[in-house]
């Protein structure tokens, strides 16, 4: 199998508060992790990339001050919305790409974390 | 111009007929293709992942994928009402370099009963 799992599931948070959300790869070792965002009928929106050991590669108009995205392990990313404002209210999916799928790019994705900013 | 382009639908189809889905990439030198479920207030799930030129089946599911017109699709046989939901197509430029996904907008399905 390759599954990954999002905690929490669901948020809600004062504006100004920090959260964090963990992506966790549950049978497999993924170095390169992927955190999405999507807002209400819309497609996915790539944030960042995310490697284990090095620093993550942010698209182009993410605020990586904002945004801190941190792979400390092969199973582990996180990401962290500092300073949240209501604006962030989201749907945020991370996915991972299997360390073992040498000849596939596929990316599997985990359930996602609904975040509320109040 | 859109990396990925899907018509957005709705594509309505009755139970038991076939559903084809159409995606377009701009990017020649894309290797990797696959397709992606998702349900309202979900994740994606992979459905099926395509490399090579030619159809790939698997089960209801049949992905084809023709490099030199830049065109992916997939046709789902013997559609469900389990089966409406969003369709997303996500293309990767790489084969092995853990290349991001580029998506379309995706494409909702509805399988009336």
């Amino acid at each position: 199998g390759a599954v990954v799992s999002q905690h929490p599931s669901r948020v809600i948070c004062k504006s100004g508060t920090s959260v964090k959300i963990e992506c966790r790869s549950l049978d497999f070792q993924a170095t390169t992790m992927f955190w999405y965002r999507q807002f209400p009928k819309q497609s996915l929106m790539l944030m960042a990339t995310s490697n284990e050991g090095s620093k993550a590669t942010y698209e182009q108009g993410v605020e990586k001050d904002k945004f801190l995205i941190n792979h400390a392990s092969l199973t582990l990313s996180t990401l962290t919305v500092t300073s949240a404002h209501p604006e962030d209210s989201s749907f945020y999916i991370c996915s991972a790409r299997a360390d073992r799928d040498r000849d596939q790019e596929t990316q599997y994705f985990g359930p996602g974390t609904r975040l509320l900013v109040l | 111009q859109k990396e990925v382009e899907q018509n957005s639908g709705p594509l309505s189809v009755p139970e038991g007929a076939i559903a084809s889905l159409n995606c377009t990439y701009s990017d020649r030198g894309s290797q990797s293709f696959f397709w992606y479920r998702q349900y309202s207030g979900k994740s994606p799930e992979l459905i099926m992942s395509i490399y090579s030129n030619g159809d790939k089946e698997d089960g209801r599911f049949t992905a084809q994928l023709n490099k030199a017109s830049q065109y992916v699709s997939l046709l789902i046989r013997d559609s469900q009402p389990s089966d409406s939901a969003t369709y997303l197509c996500a293309v990767a430029r790489g084969l092995y370099n853990f290349n991001k996904f580029y998506f379309g907008s995706g494409t909702k399905l509805n399988v009336k009963p």
